[in-house]
């Protein structure tokens, strides 16, 4: 049972716009979310986090969004780069509990 | 640091047949968690130890697989029999704070397990 959802397998977006990778929740105790990235051949390696008590939170290019009353979460980033073709993973957990990951999405960045 | 080494990358096997993974998680982490990826469930978490421990093993799918953590530096994830719908890659990562504290895990490269 998916308690995370990442919808879309693949996004492509053209170098320099901006990438919206989405993700849902089905467990309203989750109260921190993370997105991690994958290159191919490589482990997933953190990117950016985010607690249930903030709406927003920025990291340079990366910015993730969370609308509790939706169980949604977004990671923006802006402007795309080349380097940001990966595979992206968006993790949530409760207090004293495991992560739960989505299934990812794919990202390509075209030049 | 080299961060979390697992062995081996690539292993393809025969149905039927016993496999062995193997990790070391960064010198000074107390957390090690082993992870399967899958196209239709993405990374599920299998067992986790905390101080060579095994704290949740609940994520591990049936008695065919086991986990083991003789000392701080090293695991072992071993299925036995291998079966084809076990072919997937396998994470291992270390943490130096439980999952309470929301730290992040730090991945090895995985290993893809090919079984035939």
């Amino acid at each position: 049972d998916q308690q995370v959802k990442q919808n879309s397998p693949s996004l492509s977006v053209q170098e320099g716009r901006i990438s919206i990778l989405n993700c849902d929740y089905t467990n309203s105790m989750f109260d921190y979310f993370l997105w991690y990235k994958k290159y191919p051949a490589e482990g997933p390696t953190f990117l950016i986090s985010i607690s249930s008590i903030k709406d927003k939170n920025e990291d340079g290019r990366f910015t993730v969004f969370l609308n509790k009353s939706a169980k949604h979460l977004s990671l923006h980033i802006v402007p795309s780069q080349p380097g940001d073709s990966a595979v992206y993973f968006c993790a949530a957990s409760a207090i004293g509990n495991q992560f739960y990951f989505g299934t990812g999405t794919s990202l390509t960045v075209i030049p | 640091d080299a961060g979390v080494i697992q062995s081996p990358r690539h292993e393809v096997t025969e149905m039927g047949q016993e496999v062995t993974l193997r990790c070391k998680p960064i010198s000074g982490h107390d957390y090690l968690f082993w992870y399967r990826q899958t196209m239709m469930r993405g990374l599920e978490l299998l067992i986790y130890f905390n101080n060579n421990v095994p704290i949740d093993d609940s994520g591990m799918p049936e008695d065919r697989f086991s986990a083991k953590m003789p000392n701080a530096s090293f695991s072992t994830l071993k299925i036995q029999p291998s079966e084809p719908r076990d072919s997937a890659v396998y994470f291992c990562a270390s943490s130096s704070t439980g999952l309470a504290v929301y730290n992040e895990q730090f991945f090895g490269p995985g290993t893809r397990l090919t079984v035939l």
